[in-house]
């Protein structure tokens, strides 16, 4: 069974590009999270999905950051007209139940650089 | 808003030696959990703590939960220089799911010869 698999591992865009950063959930797993993490910082968390359907935003800046997980194929993080302040490594972590005490399992991470 | 601080940020100790990292939160909360992350590595899952005096313990390491003053503690025991990473905690809000976590910034942990 293979992990949670996130790509690409490392991306470089300049400023003013797009963002597509790509997220499969361990196999069984239907809720999806992505945390961001800055340089000697612990994770943030930006969003919560379910398959189609968006259940937490609360930590997803309110422009420029969108989140979906369709019914087929992974979860996409975009990220519009970057910023250098957009550099960060990015985690999806995936889960297979919203029940008390559900472990999340984490990716490799995505590790954008804004240049 | 949920604060989660961890203490101390950073340590240094040589192998053989005992330690104990701090986690305290600022909110009711009935699930916490202990993460090692490796350099440019994902993070690592140790021990998920669900209940008021739960502790877990894996090889050297043990890890504890007090509800009633939202604190956990790593225990680190006789350590090892394969324990040299960085340890996050990270507090879930109560009312079950697997919400979103708040984590910690880390205990950079290195550990010499």
């Amino acid at each position: 069974n293979a992990g949670v698999m996130q790509n690409p591992r490392h991306l470089v865009r300049r400023r003013g590009q797009e963002a597509r950063l790509r997220c499969s959930p361990m196999k069984g797993h239907s809720h999806v999270y992505w945390y961001r993490q800055l340089p000697e910082e612990g994770l943030k968390f930006m969003v919560y999905l379910q398959k189609e359907n968006i259940i937490d935003e609360s930590g997803m800046p309110k422009e420029r950051f969108s989140a979906e997980f369709p019914k087929e194929g992974p979860s996409i993080l975009r990220i519009q007209q970057v910023v250098r302040g957009d550099s960060a490594a990015y985690f999806c972590a995936s889960s297979p139940s919203s029940s008390r005490g559900t472990e999340a399992f984490f990716g490799q991470g995505t590790r954008l650089t804004v240049v | 808003e949920l604060k989660v601080e961890q203490n101390p940020l950073f340590l240094s100790m040589q192998e053989g030696k005992n330690y104990t990292i701090y986690c305290n939160y600022s909110t009711t909360s009935d699930r916490l959990y202990w993460y090692r992350q490796d350099p440019g590595k994902s993070l690592e899952s140790l021990f998920v703590l669900l209940s008021n005096g739960a502790v877990k313990q894996e090889g050297r390491l043990m890890a504890s939960l007090d509800t009633k003053a939202r604190l956990s503690t790593l225990h680190i025991t006789a350590a090892v220089h394969d324990l040299s990473a960085t340890y996050f905690c990270a507090v879930a809000y109560s009312g079950g799911g697997a919400d979103g976590l708040t984590f910690g910034k880390g205990t950079h942990l290195i550990i010499q010869p």
